[in-house]
Parts: C-alpha cells; structure tokens; sequence
C-alpha cells in the first residue's frame, strides 16, 4: 500500500499568512493526487486534482504542485473560512490511501 | 444541482449486519464509479471500496479491512449505491460517506452528507 505522509500534522496560523502543507509518497504516484478541505462535522471538500488543477469554485489563493512522491498544497493569504483539516489522497494505485490530515487552526 | 443522501446507519451489535444506502441525484449516475469512504469519531478519511460502471461489468475494489465482509453494490435504474455490511467489528464504528469519481485515477467531486454506524454492545 502507499503510505502518504503530511507534514506538518498541526498548523497554527493567521488570518492573511500564507501557508504550505507538504504530502509525501512512499512511492510514486505520478500526479494522481488530490487534495480536499473538511471541516467540523461535514464532508470533504475536492480542492485540487490531478496534483496542481484547481476544482472549479475553489477561490484561487489554493494552489497545489508536486509528482511523483512530493506535493505541497499553498494557501496564499488565509481567510476565516480556511481554518480545516486538510488531506492529501493518492488515486494512482489501490488501495486508495490518505494522508493523516493537516489541522489548520487560527492563531 | 448533483446530491448524494446516505441513509441506513445506526446502532448495531458486534458481529451484526448492516446496509446502508446511498441516493443519488442531479446527474447521470450511470456514467460514475462510486466509492464508499468512512471516518472514525476523531480520525482521518478511510476509503472503504468502489465499483464501477456497467461497461466496467460493475466490478468492484475493497480495503483489506473490510474485503470479504462488506459488499458494494448498486442499482442504476434507482439511482443508488448500497454497502451491505457484515461480520460487523468495534473498528467499523464511523461515520460512511459515498463519493463519486468518473473512474479509474480520477478525483471524488461530490460527496454524501454521511451516516453513522456505530458498533456496539
């Protein structure tokens, strides 16, 4: 199975800091990567695909780079309602696995 | 607009059955796969299995957690999803969520609201 790891698992921030959570593989995953937004007792939310492609609605301050085993996930200038748990997913190979989620929290 | 309803969950004994349900609406269901996905109270996203299209034979994909204990099916002219669970464990206590992709390496773009199973004695 691959394993993704996140980094870092706990991040304490400020309204329009800007921010980087890092996924990494424990084998390639070509740019099979998504990453999604949850918060407190709702659904995830799809972000980012194919590692780097925006799902439409998502405001443009969330960017996503990376193939292969390193993918990083940018929120440029943080907003009140980007305060959430973020997860990395790899769809490159079964079982489809996660990465064990990022808290975001407010400074 | 695209929706998703679970519905079925509750309280069950270990070593029970379940099955819950999933509604679809708002766009073709034929032309997804569908996956289920749990969450444990305070933990991170599982995938649990999928099943593909028709012209896929409807074939199917499991977690090795619950592989030879839950089944996925689904029903195209209803538009629904089902995850019949048995041999039910403490473990399997989340909260099931289902999700469509279009396939193979793609991405979940809507998901359920989810239902809870709680197992218990």
């Amino acid at each position: 199975d691959i394993q993704l790891t996140q980094s870092p698992s706990f991040l304490s921030a400020s309204v329009g800091d800007g921010v980087t959570i890092t996924c990494r593989a424990s084998q390639g995953v070509r740019s099979y990567l998504a990453w999604y937004q949850q918060k407190a007792g709702k659904a995830p939310k799809l972000l980012i695909y194919a590692a780097s492609t925006l799902q439409s609605g998502v405001p443009s301050r969330f960017s996503g780079s990376g193939s292969g085993t390193e993918f990083t996930l940018t929120i440029s200038s943080l907003q009140p309602e980007d305060f959430a748990t973020y997860y990395c997913q790899q769809l490159n190979s079964y079982p489809i696995t996660f990465g064990q989620g990022t808290r975001l929290e407010i400074k | 607009e695209v929706q998703l309803v679970e519905s079925g969950g509750g309280l069950v004994q270990p070593g029970g059955s379940l099955r819950l349900s999933c509604a679809a609406s708002g766009f073709t269901f034929t032309d997804h796969y569908m996956d289920w996905v749990r969450q444990a109270p305070g933990k991170g996203l599982e995938w649990v299995g999928r099943i593909r299209r028709k012209v896929n034979s409807y074939s199917t994909e499991y977690a090795a957690s619950v592989k030879g204990r839950f089944t996925i099916s689904r029903d195209d002219s209803e538009k629904s999803l089902f995850l019949q669970m048995n041999s039910l464990k403490t473990e399997d206590t989340a909260v099931y969520y289902c999700a469509r992709s279009y396939g193979d390496f793609t991405f979940w773009d809507h998901w359920g609201q989810g239902t809870l199973v709680t197992v218990s004695s």
